[in-house]
C-alpha cells in the first residue's frame, strides 16, 4: 500500500496568512493526489485533484502543486472560512489512502 | 438536487453485522464508481472499499476485507455496505462518495459525499 504523510499535523496561523502543507507519498503516484477540506462534523469537501486542478467553486485562493512523491497544498490569504483540517488522497493505486491530515487553527 | 444519504448505522455488539445504504439522487449512479470512507472518533478518514459503475469490481481495504462487502443496485439508484464480523476497531462514521468515473482507476477522486452515519461496536 502506498503511505501518505502530511506536514505538519497542525498549523496555527493567522487572516491573511498564506499557508502551505506538503503531503509525501511512499512511492510515486504521478499527479493522482487529491486535496479535500473538513470541517468538525461534516462531510469532506473536494478542494483540488490532480494534484493542481481546481474543483469547480473552490475559491482561487487554493492551489496545488507537484507531481511524483511530494505535492503542496497552498492556501494564499487565509479566511475566516479556511480553519479546518485538510487531507490529501492518492488515487495512483487501491487502496486509495489519505493523509493523516493537518489541522489548520487560528492563532 | 445532486446528493447522497447515508442509512442504517447505529449500535451494534462485536461479531455482528450491519447493513449500511447510500440512497443517490439528482444524477445517475450506474455511471459512477462509489466508495465507502469511514472516519474513527477523533481520527483521520480512511478509505474501506469501492465499486465500479457496474458492481463488477470491487475493492476493500486490508483492514475491512472478508468482512466487509460492497455492492450497488443502480435500478434502485443505492449503495450499500455490508459489514459482518464487526469490532470494535469498526467505529467511525461511514460516508459514502461519488467517483470522478465509471471505475476506480488511476487518477479518480471523490467530489460529492454524504453526511455520514456512525456506526458504534460495543465490546
Amino acid at each position: 500500500d502506498i503511505q501518505m504523510t502530511q506536514s505538519p499535523s497542525s498549523l496555527s496561523a493567522s487572516v491573511g496568512d498564506r499557508v502551505t502543507i506538503t503531503c509525501r507519498a511512499s512511492q510515486s503516484i504521478n499527479n493522482y493526489l487529491n486535496w479535500y477540506q473538513q470541517k468538525p462534523g461534516k462531510a469532506p469537501k473536494l478542494l483540488i485533484y490532480a494534484a493542481s486542478s481546481l474543483q469547480s467553486g473552490v475559491p482561487s485562493r487554493f492551489s496545488g502543486s507537484g507531481s511524483g512523491t511530494d505535492f503542496t497544498l497552498t492556501i494564499s490569504s487565509l479566511q475566516p472560512e479556511d480553519f479546518a483540517t485538510y487531507y490529501c488522497q492518492q488515487s495512483y493505486s487501491t487502496p486509495q489512502t489519505f493523509g493523516q491530515g493537518t489541522n489548520l487553527e487560528i492563532k | 438536487e445532486v446528493q447522497l444519504v447515508e442509512s442504517g448505522g447505529g449500535l451494534v455488539q462485536s461479531g455482528g453485522s450491519l447493513r449500511l445504504s447510500c440512497a443517490a439522487s439528482g444524477f445517475t449512479l450506474s455511471s459512477y464508481a462509489m466508495s465507502w470512507v469511514r472516519q474513527a472518533p477523533g481520527k483521520g478518514l480512511e478509505w474501506v472499499s469501492v465499486i465500479s459503475g457496474s458492481g463488477a469490481s470491487t475493492y476493500s481495504a486490508d483492514s475491512v476485507k472478508g468482512r466487509f462487502i460492497v455492492s450497488r443496485d443502480n435500478t434502485k439508484n443505492t449503495l450499500y455496505l455490508q459489514m459482518n464480523s464487526l469490532r470494535a476497531e469498526d467505529t467511525a462514521v461511514y460516508y459514502c462518495a461519488k467517483g470522478s468515473t465509471f471505475y476506480y482507476g488511476s487518477g479518480s477522486y471523490y467530489s460529492l459525499w454524504g453526511r455520514g452515519t456512525l456506526v458504534t461496536v460495543s465490546s
